[in-house]
């Protein structure tokens, strides 16, 4: 069965510090991780994703995350946050055969609050 | 390209009453999945449609059903509405639906049912 954990609901920095949001997965067959960020009254945005490949996937925003089978994670990261990335970050993976096929499986969800 | 488009963003009902929310795929794409999203219960999976078939459905009762039209695009129909049907319903496309694909998300339609 497929499931992702988001072990935060909240994660506070400061501007310019680096940000990691953490995601930790579970699946039957291959891992086919994503992050989306929403932002208030507002859908679903993509950021990146891992399907195969280099273990750190780079996205939009300056956003990036690094894939670990080891440890079955894959945390977003950023560099330097800015106050404009608080938001809603999501977590999911993507059911692969029958009956889980076209859905995705999301976390609970981390708000990141970017302080000035 | 455009992207999702979901009608009406806002909606009031009241309890017992049905409702049919509205999808527009991004141009091309030809799966569309459904998903409600509540403070409680976070996303949760209605169903996906491709080529006017339902693939898969959620666990989600009854009152809760879709359909795609030849042009991919979608509705989901509530009927007999309950309070704890406020939600914000997401529609989102993709390609061919397979796994590899991004799935890409509306603005969503916010249903309050009083």
């Amino acid at each position: 069965a497929q499931s992702v954990a988001q072990p935060e609901d909240q994660v506070n920095v400061a501007e310019g510090n680096p940000l990691t949001v953490k995601c930790t997965y579970s699946v039957s067959g291959n891992p086919y991780l994503f992050w989306y960020v929403q932002y208030p009254n507002r859908g679903l945005q993509f950021l990146l994703k891992y399907i195969t490949g280099d273990n750190l996937v780079k996205g939009s925003y300056g956003f990036e995350a690094e894939f670990n089978k080891s440890q079955t994670s894959f945390h977003l990261k950023k560099p330097s946050a800015l106050v404009s990335d608080s938001a809603l970050y999501f977590c999911a993976v993507r059911g692969a055969r029958g009956s889980t096929l076209g859905r995705l499986y999301f976390g609970r969800g981390t708000q990141l609050t970017v302080w000035p | 390209k455009a992207g999702v488009t979901q009608t009406p963003r806002y909606l009031i009902k009241t309890r017992g009453q049905q409702v049919t929310l509205s999808c527009s795929p991004i141009s091309g794409h030809r799966s569309v999945s459904w998903y409600q999203q509540t403070p409680g219960q976070g996303l949760q999976f209605l169903f996906e449609y491709f080529s006017e078939t339902q693939r898969n459905k959620g666990n989600f009762p009854g009152r809760f059903s879709g359909r795609q039209f030849s042009n991919s695009r979608s509705e989901m129909n509530v009927s007999t509405l309950e309070l704890g049907d406020s939600a914000l319903y997401l529609c989102a496309s993709s390609s061919s639906g397979s796994e590899i694909e991004t799935q890409y998300f509306g603005p969503g339609t916010r249903l309050l049912v009083l």
